[in-house]
């Protein structure tokens, strides 16, 4: 099993729908964030939490939201999709340094 | 905004060594430099970091100039499956609060 999971891994949905992609992780790291990757883009950062009761915003935060329910579960909420919102999201855990990402969720708003 | 800056794309062929640069010039003492890599789609993976002085694992070399300001990535013998975007990211300590800020990155593309 992937030490860094996330759901759904592809999903369509449409303009003005609530859509969460969730992401957990088994290597008991504190520190957990959400990319954003847009094609032939870098990764930008959305949020980030550094442990259960801290969210910290990113370069993009939004129309986006984050809730860390546990250490090992992070959740990246839109409210209301648009469509520019469609891109790649990456999951990452870490400990102090090195991150471990999720294998991505893919997520078209149409 | 990411403190490097690398190439858009290079090319290598296979077998030879592909030497990837990053600039640097405004990083902090105690900053390191780390490397990572995206094969299409898939989540970035981590290759290599260091502080000043030159790192070998199994996948790659980092070698970092005196002033720091720069530094170069060495896969010493591409293969195929090397083609990826290669980013280079300056971080604070390892106590920092801070979180990794990518940029564009380098499309390596392995050419038979």
């Amino acid at each position: 099993d992937a030490d860094v999971t996330q759901t759904p891994r592809n999903r369509i949905t449409k303009t003005g729908k609530r859509i969460m992609l969730e992401c957990s992780q088994t290597k008991g790291h504190d520190r957990m964030y959400w990319y954003r990757q847009d094609p032939g883009l870098g990764l930008r950062l959305i949020y980030y939490s550094f442990d259960v009761k801290d969210i910290n915003k990113g370069e993009i935060s939004d129309g986006y939201s984050v809730s860390r329910q546990a250490q090992a579960k992070f959740s990246l909420s839109l409210e209301s999709a648009i469509p520019n919102q469609t891109a790649l999201y990456f999951c990452a855990t870490s400990a102090y340094g090195e991150l471990f990402f999720g294998e991505g969720s893919r997520l078209t708003v149409l | 905004d990411a403190k490097t800056t690398q190439p858009p794309s290079m090319d290598c062929a296979e077998g030879r060594a592909a030497n990837l640069p990053c600039n640097h010039s405004t990083i902090s003492g105690n900053e390191y430099v780390y490397w990572y890599r995206q094969i299409h789609s898939q989540g970035p993976q981590y290759i290599i970091h260091g502080l000043k002085n030159n790192e070998t694992n199994e996948m790659a070399s980092l070698i970092i100039t005196e002033d720091r300001k720069s530094s170069t990535l060495i896969l010493p013998h591409a293969t195929l499956r090397d083609t990826a975007v290669y980013y280079c990211i300056v971080r604070p300590p390892l106590s920092g609060n801070t979180p990794l800020v990518f940029g564009k990155g380098t499309r390596l593309s392995v050419i038979a």
